[in-house]
């Protein structure tokens, strides 16, 4: 099993509508998620982080959270083509003295 | 405040020959992770630094090596370069090396190596 693993893409949905992105880990002990987008031939940024149970909101983005079942999900509502990108899911591995370990990531289109 | 600085850009170096790059932290932050990304791969991790010392490292041969200076700039070395190598390499950086931290990538130095 993968260390953190992501649904494949590429996803597409319409403009409006809401995007859905998962995320997987295997390491039972890890506290901290984030997930980062990634433009075309840009480096990662940050849009969100959870580190407890449940749903935490910003803006259009819902990061949840369900760490029984090791998974982690970011919800983007009212998806524009501008969060066409790649989001990568991150987790701090608890058991390797908290090393960041990315998933391979999940390609979202927004077709206007 | 200025973000992570990656230096160069772009490199191009032939098979058998070693690069240094270089990564330079935000302001405040000890922790500097070094990322590889390929198409094929993904973001990989390298190692992470932390008061000049490495705290974790990546699956990659030793060919890869880093270190840490006291004003948490960082230094990756890649020696005997292969073709292979050709990638994106990402420096982050956060405040320490626990839990709620956040990395903060710099632009990356994209390597080709003919």
């Amino acid at each position: 099993q993968k260390e953190v693993e992501q649904n494949s893409g590429p996803l597409s949905v319409p403009e409006g509508a809401i995007a859905s992105l998962n995320c997987t880990y295997s390491d039972r002990g890890s506290q901290s998620f984030f997930w980062y987008r990634q433009y075309s031939g840009k480096s990662p940024e940050l849009i969100m982080s959870i580190y407890s149970n449940g749903d935490k909101e910003d803006g259009r983005f819902t990061a949840q959270l369900n760490k029984a079942s090791q998974y982690v999900s970011l919800l983007i509502r009212d998806s524009q083509p501008s969060d066409s990108a790649t989001y990568l899911c991150a987790v701090n591995w608890k058991t390797s003295y908290d090393k960041v370990i990315f998933g391979p990531g999940t390609s979202l289109s927004v077709i206007p | 405040k200025a973000g992570v600085t990656q230096t160069p850009r772009y490199l191009i170096k032939t098979r058998g020959q070693q690069v240094t790059l270089s990564c330079s932290p935000i302001s405040g932050h000890r922790s500097v992770s070094w990322y590889q990304q390929t198409p094929g791969q993904g973001l990989q991790f390298l190692f992470e630094y932390f008061s000049e010392t490495q705290r974790n490292k990546g699956n990659f041969p030793g060919r890869f090596s880093g270190r840490q200076f006291s004003n948490s700039r960082s230094e990756m070395n890649v020696s005997t370069l292969e073709l292979g190598d050709s990638a994106l390499y990402l420096c982050a950086s956060s405040l320490n090396t626990r839990g709620e931290r956040p990395l903060h990538f710099g632009n990356g130095t994209r390597l080709t190596v003919t």
